[in-house]
């Protein structure tokens, strides 16, 4: 069964480095997003990207924060500077097409130190 | 403001005493609800879409039904392998190519041998 492929699985880094989170979705699939989940707390959503651009994102995706779809596999995630609140698990999920079940990653961990 | 309450935060069953997980959510037009399945350090994992009031879905011993206020997850004779953090989501909002998901902060599932 396709599934959505994330990279590394986890991620320590010092405050104030940059971080890039990679994923591979499914290879048909057209609408990429992020999504994190702090430990203990509910999965919230960051950004939506379609036809190689934001669709929508929410206030947490601030300039810290940028996607990229480099090619036609890679969907990144980059933190510029990161700051301890931003440890958490980060998902990537990806959908074939409208009101389609969402397929989520494993996930990358990140602790910020 | 699209809300999704979850109940109740933890459930313990004995092998094969069933129950039911619920999901209630306010949004301004749902599009579908979902449930994932979720193990520790691991991502969401799909398990059903439900889109209209009276729809119900069945997977193994699962069973999911939407009303226009909630949906629930019926799970008939459980065994220790349903054990899991259960999640509801909805995606909401008219029109667009890219609504996301609103989740609630999920039930907790412990099945005893």
């Amino acid at each position: 069964e396709p599934e959505v492929t994330q990279t590394p699985s986890h991620q320590v880094t010092q405050m104030g480095q940059e971080v890039i989170l990679r994923c591979v979705p499914i290879s048909n699939h057209l609408y990429f997003y992020w999504y994190r989940q702090i430990l203990g707390q509910k999965v919230e959503f960051l950004v939506s990207f379609y036809n190689n651009e934001i669709s929508e994102k929410s206030e947490i995706f601030d300039d810290q924060f940028s996607v990229e779809r480099p090619d036609g596999s890679n969907f990144t995630l980059k933190i510029r500077s990161t700051k301890l609140e931003d440890s958490a698990m980060y998902f990537c999920a990806s959908r074939s097409r409208e009101n389609y079940g969402y397929t989520f990653g494993s996930g990358t961990r990140l602790t910020v130190v | 403001e699209d809300q999704v309450t979850q109940s109740p935060e933890a459930l313990r069953l004995q092998e094969g005493e069933s129950s039911s997980l619920n999901c209630s959510y306010t949004v301004s037009g749902l599009r579908g609800l979902f449930w994932y399945r979720q193990d520790p350090g691991k991502g969401p994992e799909f398990l059903f879409t439900l889109y209209s009031a009276g729809e119900e879905k069945e997977k193994e011993r699962l069973k999911a039904t939407l009303t226009k206020k909630e949906s629930f997850l019926h799970i008939t004779a459980p065994k220790p392998e349903d054990s899991a953090t259960y999640l509801c989501a909805v995606q909401a909002g008219y029109g667009g190519a890219t609504n996301k998901l609103i989740f609630g902060t999920g039930t907790l599932l412990a099945v005893q041998p």
